[in-house]
């Protein structure tokens, strides 16, 4: 069963304007990333926030977790035509090697330019 | 540095054939690897993980098993494939120590079984 749950299932914003997204989750988790997917091709890893971690940034990224409320968001700032893709919350279960990946549904990003 | 081979890209069967997918990491060892499977706009299906040679976990009951005859090779079979078995299929493999790390993932499989 998917751990995380992304709203909006779809998003479309003009060049510029500021993109977020939300990851629900229902779990104790070790930590939540984010993922990009472009249409047919794999995964890219964009950020990790690790569960005693409230907010982190990178370029312009800004994801913030709330573990009381078992939910996260992805900003993307100024955004570009080429941040259209697929977004993925995942959370990190398990703290030895043993431990996974669960992912949610994604949301659709259009940037129009 | 770390690379991620997952062949082939594209892949049309017919129902009741064998299937063989491959994938094969290279610049790091030990890797834990991992079968996802994607239907169309949807989000990722954890099929089998494996943290070590011979080691296979699966996720869901399903017509597919996986392998790991070599550290950084991990294998998707079926004996006999399903029209439900048709899909976009992902390796990635990672380095889940303490609060995690990241997973890299190939390219993909897509998969139409006819």
């Amino acid at each position: 069963s998917q751990q995380g749950e992304e709203d909006p299932q779809a998003l479309s914003i003009q060049e510029g304007e500021n993109a977020t997204m939300n990851c629900s989750y229902k779990t104790s988790i070790n930590n939540l990333q984010w993922y990009r997917q472009n249409s047919g091709r794999g995964l890219v890893h964009l950020i990790l926030i690790r569960s005693n971690e409230r907010e982190k940034h990178s370029g312009r990224l800004r994801v913030t977790l709330d573990t009381s409320k078992k939910s996260s968001s992805l900003l993307i700032t100024a955004s570009r035509a080429a941040d259209t893709a697929s977004y993925f919350c995942a959370t990190g279960v398990g703290g030895t090697s043993g431990s996974r990946l669960t992912f949610g549904e994604g949301t659709q990003l259009t940037v129009n330019p | 540095s770390q690379t991620i081979h997952q062949w082939p890209a594209t892949l049309v069967q017919p129902v009741g054939s064998p299937l063989s997918l491959e994938c094969t990491v290279e610049g790091t060892s030990n890797p834990n690897l991992y079968w996802y499977r994607q239907a169309a706009g949807r989000g990722l299906q954890l099929l089998f993980y494996s943290v070590g040679i011979g080691q296979i976990s699966s996720e869901v009951p399903q017509n597919l098993s996986a392998s790991r005859p070599q550290d950084r090779q991990f294998i998707l079979s079926s004996k006999k494939l399903l029209l439900s078995d048709s899909g976009f299929y992902l390796c990635a493999w990672g380095h889940y120590r303490g609060p995690g790390t990241e997973a890299f993932f190939g390219q993909g499989t897509r998969l139409t079984v006819v």
